[in-house]
């Protein structure tokens, strides 16, 4: 069965760079999520989107930005990187909101 | 302030018993509950769900029971193999607030099963 795609898997930036990492769901879910996991830490939400909208905000910096396209794929968009933004991201689709969350393998990035 | 507490950071199990994980959350209005396995460099999977209109939700070996009184629920694997080794997440949400909501996880549990 199709599964969540990340890209890339790995990234690695340095200081006040940016980065965009990009996130593919599941076919027919039009639910995304995007999730921030620092080392032997749990995921922390950071933002997700229903139909291309912006649903629901959790603890995203302001320096970073997120959409969701007209296919469904979405886009985290990171700026003025920091050495604390290095951390594990994963994106997660659901087919309906509220239903369970289903997450792609993670891109790690690595801020130097 | 954790609103979804695993306590055991991790748990020694035979191969052939019974795993309980155990999950507490403080946030009542959260009514929707989840476990999700991660092995090291891959995505969280998701495992077993429970609604708080049920106690208990059972598929194949894995059965979640939730306490909506005591704020708690639990996962049982029986019995446990070797490939259930793996951290194990509990995770909430306010589902009937609306909304794509982003999940609450707990810090983890270390599953070990030993041969």
């Amino acid at each position: 069965a199709a599964g969540v795609i990340q890209s890339p898997r790995h990234l690695i930036k340095e200081k006040r760079e940016t980065a965009t990492l990009k996130c593919y769901p599941i076919p027919r879910h039009d639910t995304v999520y995007w999730y921030q996991q620092g080392p032997g830490q749990d995921p922390q939400f950071l933002i997700s989107f229903y139909e291309k909208m912006q649903s629901d905000k959790g603890s995203i910096p302001d320096r970073f930005s997120a959409q969701q396209f007209s296919d469904y794929h979405s886009e985290l968009n990171m700026s003025s990187l920091e050495l604390g933004d290095s951390a594990l991201y994963f994106c997660a689709s659901s087919p309906v909101t509220g239903a369970e969350q289903y997450f792609g393998p993670g891109t790690r990035l690595t801020v130097t | 302030d954790q609103q979804v507490k695993q306590n055991s950071p991790s748990l020694s199990v035979q191969e052939g018993r019974i795993s309980i994980l155990n999950c507490d959350y403080t946030n009542s209005m959260f009514d929707y509950f989840l476990w999700y396995k991660k092995y090291p460099a891959e995505g969280p999977t998701f495992l077993i769900s429970i609604s708080s209109i049920k106690d208990k939700n059972e598929d194949g070996r894995f059965t979640v029971f939730l306490n909506k009184s005591a704020k708690h629920l639990s996962l049982h694997i029986v019995p446990s193999q070797p490939g259930d080794s793996a951290v194990y997440f509990c995770a909430a949400e306010w589902e009937s607030g609306g909304g794509a909501d982003g999940l609450t996880f707990g810090k983890g549990t270390h599953l070990i099963i030993q041969p």
